[in-house]
């Protein structure tokens, strides 16, 4: 079946780039998105790309999709210690229904 | 920006008994759904919902769970008889349409003792 997989953990310093990785097996994914939880808080949509595409910028962040290896990441650019979260990469067709990876705990130090 | 919201964030029950958890999805979103991430694990479909009936169900949403949409503006999700698996955060989420990113609320953590 359809599986999401992310490396569990990334540690950075402040001002750093951090990049988070994600691999998926739905080819008929049509959009793939990265969300961010905070500690006691829900999941806050960061961005997303459509299949389509292989590479959204938004402001410090930049999303690069390799289509070809099923292959997902998130750049975060001048990394900061509020950066430090969980990021979940989720995969989804229409209608919703979306498979999430297990979700990467970034830590920042300053 | 208008938000999802849950109610309440956190709900303690004994097993075997009935909990109903609350969503206010945004106003003009369409489509509503509800994930659960259970403690360590990947955050995981349970429904979808739309013009008033179910569009899919995960294998987990069983015959104990039930959606609603008692008015134009909540969304429910109830758990008939609950059992200790259930302790999960239950995240409800809406978009405006089917093909639109789903945005979720902070979620409600669910214990079951």
């Amino acid at each position: 079946g359809e599986d999401v997989e992310q490396s569990l953990f990334l540690s950075v310093r402040e001002g750093d780039s951090s990049v988070i990785n994600c691999t998926y097996t739905d080819s008929s994914s049509t959009y793939l998105y990265w969300y961010k939880q905070e500690p006691g808080a829900g999941l806050q949509l960061l961005t997303y790309i459509f299949s389509n595409m292989d590479m959204k910028q938004d402001q410090r962040l930049t999303v690069l999709l390799n289509k070809k290896d099923k292959h997902l990441s998130l750049r975060i650019a001048d990394t900061q210690t509020g950066d430090s979260a969980i990021y979940f990469c989720a995969e989804g067709p229409q209608g919703g229904k979306l498979i999430f990876g297990q979700g990467t705990e970034l830590s920042v130090k300053p | 920006e208008p938000e999802v919201t849950q109610t309440p964030s956190h709900q303690v029950t004994q097993m075997g008994q009935e909990v109903i958890l609350r969503c206010v999805p945004i106003s003009n979103h369409l489509y509503f759904y509800w994930y659960r991430q259970i403690l360590g694990q990947k955050v995981e479909f349970l429904v979808s919902f739309y013009n008033n009936e179910i569009s899919e169900k995960s294998e987990i949403f069983d015959d104990q769970f039930s959606v609603e949409r008692p008015d134009g503006s909540n969304f429910t999700l109830k758990i008939r008889s609950t059992k200790l698996e259930d302790s999960a955060m239950y995240f409800c989420a809406s978009s405006e349409e089917g093909s639109s990113p789903l945005h979720f609320g902070n979620g409600t953590r669910l214990t079951v003792t």
